[in-house]
């Protein structure tokens, strides 16, 4: 079975740019959560999707965005990209909620 | 709410020695717990996770730990060091929902 899949894996954007980013889960998954990793601040929770419906979310300002589509693929969407945005951005995908997470390669953004 | 506290954000040991990282954790609920391991510029592998049952956990590539309530404590361990486990492990804990709320992080380093 495929796991998590991120695209892309690189990105380059410069300061008040968007972005976004995409998450595949793995096949049957209907949970999808997002974490951004900085050096700094370690692994930190963004947001969580349940059947298209956002069920927890991080102490992240409203620049960050997401959402979940009926087949479980999910988006993140970033506006107004700060320099302190650049991160390593992860996917995860569990079967159900509370179920072990999966995790994908993630996607490195670095603003400029 | 929940937190983890992971001593220590490097461990040497030789090849062949003893590998513990430290965890411990706080939970306003019944935890789940788990560790990731995480290799250069990749995503987070599942090492092992402690949901309900045995205290005493075996994982991947011959990692255990146990889960001690009193202690608040789940050590990971390994009873001989490989150099390919050279990575950065993380611990973390999830409360009523999916979300993970991760260490710092320890990074192994392994000497021959």
């Amino acid at each position: 079975k495929a796991g998590v899949t991120q695209t892309p894996r690189y990105l380059i954007k410069t300061r008040g740019q968007q972005v976004t980013l995409s998450c595949s889960p793995i096949s049957g998954h209907r949970s999808v959560s997002w974490y951004q990793q900085t050096p700094g601040q370690g692994l930190q929770f963004l947001f969580e999707y349940f059947s298209e419906t956002q069920r927890n979310k991080g102490n992240f300002p409203g620049r960050f965005s997401g959402r979940q589509f009926s087949n479980s693929r999910s988006e993140m969407n970033v506006s107004t990209l700060e320099l302190g945005d650049s991160a390593l951005y992860l996917c995860a995908s569990s079967l159900e909620i509370r179920e072990t997470q999966y995790f994908g390669p993630g996607t490195r953004l670095l603003v400029l | 709410a929940q937190s983890v506290t992971q001593l220590g954000s490097h461990v040497s040991v030789s090849e062949g020695a003893l590998v513990l990282l430290r965890c411990n954790y706080s939970s306003s609920v019944p935890p789940y717990l788990f560790w990731y391991v995480q290799y250069p510029n990749q995503g987070l592998q599942l090492l092992l996770k402690y949901t309900t049952g045995a205290t005493l956990v075996k994982g991947i590539n011959g990692f255990e730990a146990e889960f001690k309530k009193s202690e608040t404590s789940f050590h990971l361990t390994k009873p001989s060091a490989h150099m390919s486990d050279a990575a950065e492990y993380f611990c973390a804990v999830s409360g009523g929902y999916s979300t993970l709320t991760f260490g710092k992080g320890t990074m192994l380093l392994v000497s021959p």
